[in-house]
């Protein structure tokens, strides 16, 4: 069965970088579409970003454009989340999920939080 | 960018109904999903495409879509039916989620 397991989140000073991991103990890791989800405290849910099995489309929610990137390792099995220049609205906790047309499976997320 | 509206809390009787509503542009040509989150939890899918459930969620969720609106329905609700519900539809290269509903059984 699929287990997403996050890694990689913690407090990080405002401007900082952080990059996060998703581990799939699945065996259908480079068959799906992956995303990132985050949620800020007390918050709903909002849409990071998206990439395809093979890494070759990535899509971003339009306020994050150019200061997080998504990628993945199909060999590892792995989703990452490079995030730069950290403000602290980007605190929040992070789920990473697998995407079909729907998000089926998903992580028990990571807090990342922004604070001097 | 494509809005998604919800009512910010619904509360219902043990073992009543509870609907929880998501608004949106056309919304009924756009395949909607819905996802139960509890305190401290991930997300979990509860319908997918409108009005299917996923293997392991009980027969009292059910999901309509039309015009405007989609509803998420659920039928006999329990006190662990108590959390907050998500609609979520793709719209040109992104991800929607709505507000979020949070459900109070009473």
């Amino acid at each position: 069965e699929v287990q997403l397991v996050e890694s990689g989140g913690g407090l990080v000073q405002p401007g900082g970088s952080l990059r996060l991991s998703c581990a799939d103990s699945g065996l259908t890791f480079s068959s799906y579409w992956m995303s990132w989800v985050r949620q800020a405290p007390g918050k709903g849910l909002e849409w990071v970003a998206n990439i395809k099995q093979d890494g070759s489309e990535k899509y971003y929610v339009d306020s994050l454009k150019g200061r997080f990137t998504i990628s993945r390792d199909n060999a590892k099995n792995s989703l990452y989340l490079q995030m730069n220049s950290l403000r602290a609205e980007d605190t929040a906790v992070y789920f990473c999920a697998r995407k079909d047309i729907y998000f089926d499976f998903w992580g028990q997320g990571t807090l990342v939080t922004v604070s001097s | 960018s494509y809005d998604l509206t919800q009512p910010l809390s619904v509360s219902v009787a043990l073992g009543q109904t509870a609907t929880v509503t998501c608004g949106g542009k056309n919304i009924g040509r756009k395949n909607v999903h819905w996802y139960q989150q509890k305190p401290g939890q991930a997300p979990v899918l509860v319908i997918y495409t409108d009005n299917n459930r996923p293997s392991g969620i009980p027969e009292r969720f059910s999901g309509s879509n039309s015009g405007n609106t989609a509803t998420l329905t659920i039928s006999r609700a329990q006190a662990g039916d108590e959390a907050d519900y998500y609609c979520h539809v793709w719209d040109s290269n992104t991800e929607v989620f709505g507000g979020g509903t949070k459900l109070t059984v009473l």
